[in-house]
């Protein structure tokens, strides 16, 4: 199954800083996606990057896709408390998860 | 409001008891998909439905089944064949044949077994 790896497990920051977490997929994909999962909750969507696209922003996300390594990156700039959350990349139509990436943004 | 929801938001279940938790959408969703995640995990998928009164096994679906009488909902029941299922168990939705396959995520169950 198709599937996406995120890497660090887990990230410490000051508030500020920039935080950048990568992931990776197996098998040819037609889109990647992001969310974010605040403790015991369900997970919210944040951002889609099909395969034809290399670069996409909202607001402080920026999102790379690298469709050659199979690989993709999330970008959070100018990183705030609130920030504070899991983060899992799901790749392909059936959005099979990792294990995610913890960030802990410090006040 | 449109959304998708689950209940209970907690769950006791006693060793050899079945459970069944609820996952209810209104947004008129295609398909419909149960995961698992074991606490500092990331997700794994149990079933999934695209169509009603059809659905298919994911990873883990042992010990698990489904039913998908109506388009809005898709109850998971754990039976107990399943050997450990204290877990975080969610449910999504999204929308088949569009350009954005984004998954709508229900708030989760916790299901505890004493």
């Amino acid at each position: 199954s198709q599937q996406g790896e995120e890497d660090p497990q887990a990230l410490s920051i000051q508030e500020g800083e920039n935080a950048t977490m990568n992931c990776s997929y197996k098998t040819s994909i037609n889109n990647l996606q992001w969310y974010r999962q605040n403790s015991g909750r369900g997970l919210v969507h944040l951002i889609l990057i099909r395969s034809n696209e290399r670069e996409k922003h909202s607001g402080r996300l920026r999102v790379t896709l690298d469709t050659s390594k199979k690989s993709s990156s999330l970008l959070i700039t100018a990183s705030r408390a609130a920030d504070t959350a899991s983060y899992f990349c799901g790749a392909g139509n059936m959005l099979t998860f990792g294990g995610g990436t913890r960030l802990m943004v410090k006040p | 409001d449109g959304g998708i929801t689950q209940s209970p938001k907690y769950l006791f279940r006693k060793e050899g008891q079945n459970v069944t938790l609820s996952c209810e959408q209104n947004l008129n969703h295609d398909a419909m998909y149960w995961y698992r995640q074991d606490p500092g995990q990331g997700l794994r998928l149990i079933y999934y439905s695209q169509i009603v009164n059809d659905f298919q096994k994911g990873d883990i679906a042992e010990g698990y089944s489904v039913s998908r009488e109506k388009k809005e909902s898709f109850p998971l029941t754990v039976t107990s064949a399943q050997k450990n299922p204290t877990a975080f168990y969610l449910c999504a939705s999204r929308l088949l044949h569009s350009s954005y396959n984004e998954q709508f995520f229900g708030p989760g169950t916790r299901l505890t077994v004493l």
